[in-house]
C-alpha cells in the first residue's frame, strides 16, 4: 500500500537549534498535512499545505508542499525545550480524504 | 472548547475478553475514525465511519468492530482480546468535504494480559 517515509526517525538537539525533518512518498498527494503529538496526548494539527511550492509558517514552524507534490519539509527554528514531541506528516487519500495516511513520526528532543 | 473525548485514558484487559472503548465528539463532525499507533508504525486506520450506522474497514480490521448509532459517539469492539492488540488507541474526527485535518482523543493506552 502507500507509505509515508519519515526521516529522520528521532533527533536529539540542543536548545535553540533549528530542526529540519522531511516526508517523502512515492505517491502524489495533494494536501500534506503536520501534527505533532505531544507525551501522552492525541495528534494536534500544526500545518496543512494544499499547493505544490506552497510555504507556510505557523510561529516558529515552517512547512513547505513539494514541487513533484511527493514530499513535505517542516522546519522548526530556535527550538525550545516544549517543541519535545513525535512529528507526523499525513496525507489524505481519494475523494473526500476519507482515509488519512500517516508516517512513522519523528521523534524530538531537545536538551535545555 | 471542542473536543473528541475517549472514555478511558489506561485500560488492562484479559486475553478472550471483549473489549469495548468508547469516543464521544462535540463538534458535530460527520466522520469518526479508529488509529492504533505502535512504536516504528506510526499510526494504522482500523475503521472510520463517514455517517451514522456507515462504517469501512481501514487497513487493519482484523479482530475489531465498530458501531455508530450516534452522530456524536463512535465505539471500537476488540470480539476477543488478544495481547498483540496491546496498543495506544486514538479515535479522531473530521468534517467531510474540506481537509482540514482530524481532531484526536488523548488516546486510550490499552494492555492485553
Amino acid at each position: 500500500g502507500q507509505q509515508l517515509n519519515q526521516s529522520p526517525q528521532s533527533m536529539f538537539i540542543q536548545e535553540g537549534e533549528d530542526v529540519s525533518m522531511n516526508c517523502t512518498s512515492s505517491s502524489i498527494f495533494n494536501t500534506w498535512l503536520w501534527y505533532k503529538q505531544d507525551p501522552g496526548e492525541g495528534p494536534v494539527l500544526l500545518i496543512a499545505l494544499y499547493k505544490a511550492g506552497e510555504l507556510t509558517s505557523n510561529g516558529r514552524l515552517t512547512a513547505q508542499f513539494g514541487i513533484t507534490r511527493k514530499d513535505s519539509f517542516l522546519n522548526i527554528s530556535a527550538s525550545i525545550p516544549s517543541d519535545v514531541g513525535i512529528y507526523f506528516c499525513a496525507g489524505p487519500l481519494g475523494a473526500g480524504g476519507f482515509k488519512t495516511i500517516f508516517g512513522a513520526g519523528t521523534r524530538l528532543f531537545v536538551k535545555a | 472548547d471542542v473536543k473528541v473525548t475517549q472514555s478511558s485514558r489506561y485500560l488492562v484487559k484479559r486475553t478472550g475478553e471483549k473489549v469495548f472503548l468508547e469516543c464521544v465528539q462535540d463538534m458535530d463532525h460527520e466522520n469518526m475514525f479508529w488509529y492504533r499507533q505502535d512504536p516504528g508504525l506510526g499510526l494504522r486506520l482500523i475503521y472510520f465511519s463517514y455517517d451514522v450506522k456507515m462504517k469501512e474497514k481501514g487497513d487493519i480490521p482484523e479482530g475489531y468492530s465498530v458501531s455508530r448509532e450516534k452522530k456524536e459517539r463512535f465505539s471500537l469492539i476488540l470480539e476477543s482480546a488478544s495481547t498483540n492488540q496491546t496498543s495506544m488507541y486514538l479515535c479522531a474526527s473530521s468534517f467531510t468535504g474540506v481537509v482540514y485535518g482530524y481532531t484526536f482523543g488523548s488516546g486510550t493506552r490499552l494492555t492485553i494480559v
